[in-house]
């Protein structure tokens, strides 16, 4: 079994509707991150968290909510989808500080 | 401003040709990271150092923490080796290049 796992997979919305991507992990880390992907900007950080009570903005969170309900669990909400918000979504989690990240399989948003 | 630069952005190889990537980066960091990013989009982690080289199979990474500067090298290039590779950075937080899409042609 995967050790990050992230649903849906994939999703296609329209502008206004909310929507919540969700990321479960097994590895038993602390620190977990989303990250959206665009062609040609790389990563971008949205959100992270380095335990259940400290959630802390990445370079790009406008839009973007997160809600960290338990250890294994992290989850990012779109309130109100915008053309924009389409693209590669990934999840990742790392034990300590910043070393060695693992990246769930990513969701496909597309938003009309 | 590009915390992580990364060079080439395509690079095309013929199968067995030795390849190097390039990436520097203008922060302070503890680490750096190579990942690889299949064409099905999963990232891996291939590396993580901070100082010297390490050697997984074809693959090899360096950093010159002087210099800022890091290179990926794949010895004997296969056509299974075509992905996008990402170097990144951690510091208070990751930062990343914006990959080197490579194919390698049989």
């Amino acid at each position: 079994d995967a050790d990050v796992t992230q649903t849906p997979r994939n999703r296609i919305t329209k502008t206004g509707k909310r929507i919540m991507l969700e990321c479960s992990q097994t590895k038993g880390h602390d620190r977990m991150y989303w990250y959206r992907q665009d062609p040609g900007l790389g990563l971008r950080l949205i959100y992270y968290s380095f335990d259940v009570k400290d959630i802390n903005k990445g370079e790009i969170s406008d839009g973007y909510s997160v809600s960290r309900q338990a250890q294994a669990k992290f989850s990012l909400s779109l309130e109100s989808a915008i053309p924009n918000q389409t693209a590669l979504y990934f999840c990742a989690t790392s034990d300590r500080g910043v070393g060695r990240q693992f990246f769930g399989p990513g969701t496909r948003l597309t938003v009309l | 401003k590009n915390e992580v630069e990364q060079s080439p952005q395509n690079l095309t190889a013929q199968e067995g040709e030795f390849i190097t990537i390039n990436c520097s980066y203008s922060v302070g960091i503890s680490a750096l990271h190579w990942l690889q990013q299949h064409p099905g989009g999963g990232i891996v982690s291939l590396f993580m150092l901070s100082s010297g080289k390490k050697k997984h199979g074809r693959l090899i990474a360096t950093i010159n923490i002087q210099e800022k500067h890091s290179s990926l090298h794949i010895t004997a290039s296969h056509p299974r080796d075509s992905a996008v590779y990402i170097c990144a950075v951690s510091s208070d937080q990751f930062y990343f290049g914006t990959g080197t899409s490579l194919t390698v042609i049989p």
